[in-house]
C-alpha cells in the first residue's frame, strides 16, 4: 500500500514561514490536498490539487508537489496557525483507496 | 450552508455490531461522493470506505474490508456505515465527509479529496 510520511513536529515563530513536507514513492504524479486539524476540531481543508485553496483559506496557505515529495507552506505564520497538518492523496494504482500522511504539529513559538 | 452530522456512535463489546449515520444538508447529497475517515485517541486521520454518489463504486480500507459496509440513501440524504466483528483497534471518531471527485484527461476517476467534515462520532469498543 502507498505511504506518505511527514515529519512529527515542525516549529516557528509567529511572522516566519513553516513547510511542511510530504514524501512518496513519485508523489509528483498524484494529486496531494492538505487538511488541518484542530485540537478537538474536525479537520478542514486548506489545499487541494496540489496547490489550490478553496474560498475562506487565506493566501498564505500554498502548496507544491513534485518527485517525491509535496509541500505545503505557511507564509506569515499567525498565532491561529498551530495545529496538525495532514496530506492526504488517493491510490489508484490497485484497489482504489484514501491515504493519509502521518501528520505534523505545527508550533507556533 | 454545508452540513454533516454524525450519530450512531458508543459502547460496544469486541465482536459487536454498530451502525453509523451521517445526515447531510446544505448541498445536493446526490451529486458528491461520501465517505468516512476516522481517528484514533491521540493518533492520525485514517481513510476508511468511499462511495460514489449513485453508490455504483465502494471503496475500504484493507483494515475494515470484509466487516464494514457502507451505504447511502440519496432520498434521505443520509450515509451510514454499518459496522460487524468490531474490534479494539476500530475505536475511534469517525467522521464522515463530503468528497470531491477529479479525473484522469481521460475521464477515468483519478481520486476524492474530502472538502466538508462532520464534527464526528465516537466509537469505543470495549469489554
Amino acid at each position: 500500500s502507498y505511504v506518505l510520511t511527514q515529519p512529527p513536529s515542525v516549529s516557528v515563530a509567529p511572522g516566519q514561514t513553516a513547510r511542511i513536507t510530504c514524501g512518496g514513492n513519485n508523489i509528483g504524479s498524484k494529486s496531494v490536498h492538505w487538511y488541518q486539524q484542530k485540537p478537538g476540531q474536525a479537520p478542514v481543508l486548506v489545499v487541494y490539487d496540489d496547490s489550490d485553496r478553496p474560498s475562506g483559506i487565506p493566501e498564505r496557505f500554498s502548496g507544491s508537489n513534485s518527485g517525491n515529495t509535496a509541500t505545503l507552506t505557511i507564509s506569515r505564520v499567525e498565532a491561529g496557525d498551530e495545529a496538525d497538518y495532514y496530506c492526504q492523496v488517493w491510490d489508484s494504482s490497485s484497489d482504489h483507496q484514501g491515504v493519509f500522511g502521518t501528520g505534523t504539529k505545527v508550533t507556533v513559538l | 450552508e454545508v452540513q454533516l452530522v454524525e450519530s450512531g456512535g458508543g459502547l460496544v463489546k469486541p465482536g459487536g455490531s454498530l451502525r453509523l449515520s451521517c445526515a447531510a444538508s446544505g448541498f445536493t447529497f446526490s451529486s458528491y461522493s461520501m465517505n468516512w475517515v476516522r481517528q484514533a485517541p491521540g493518533k492520525g486521520l485514517e481513510w476508511v470506505s468511499s462511495i460514489s454518489s449513485s453508490s455504483s463504486y465502494i471503496y475500504y480500507a484493507d483494515s475494515v474490508k470484509g466487516r464494514f459496509t457502507i451505504s447511502r440513501d440519496n432520498a434521505k440524504n443520509s450515509l451510514y456505515l454499518q459496522m460487524n466483528s468490531l474490534r479494539a483497534e476500530d475505536t475511534a471518531v469517525y467522521y464522515c465527509a463530503r468528497g470531491q471527485t477529479y479525473y484522469y484527461g481521460s475521464g477515468s476517476m483519478r481520486g476524492y479529496y474530502f472538502d466538508y467534515w462532520g464534527q464526528g462520532t465516537l466509537v469505543t469498543v470495549s469489554s
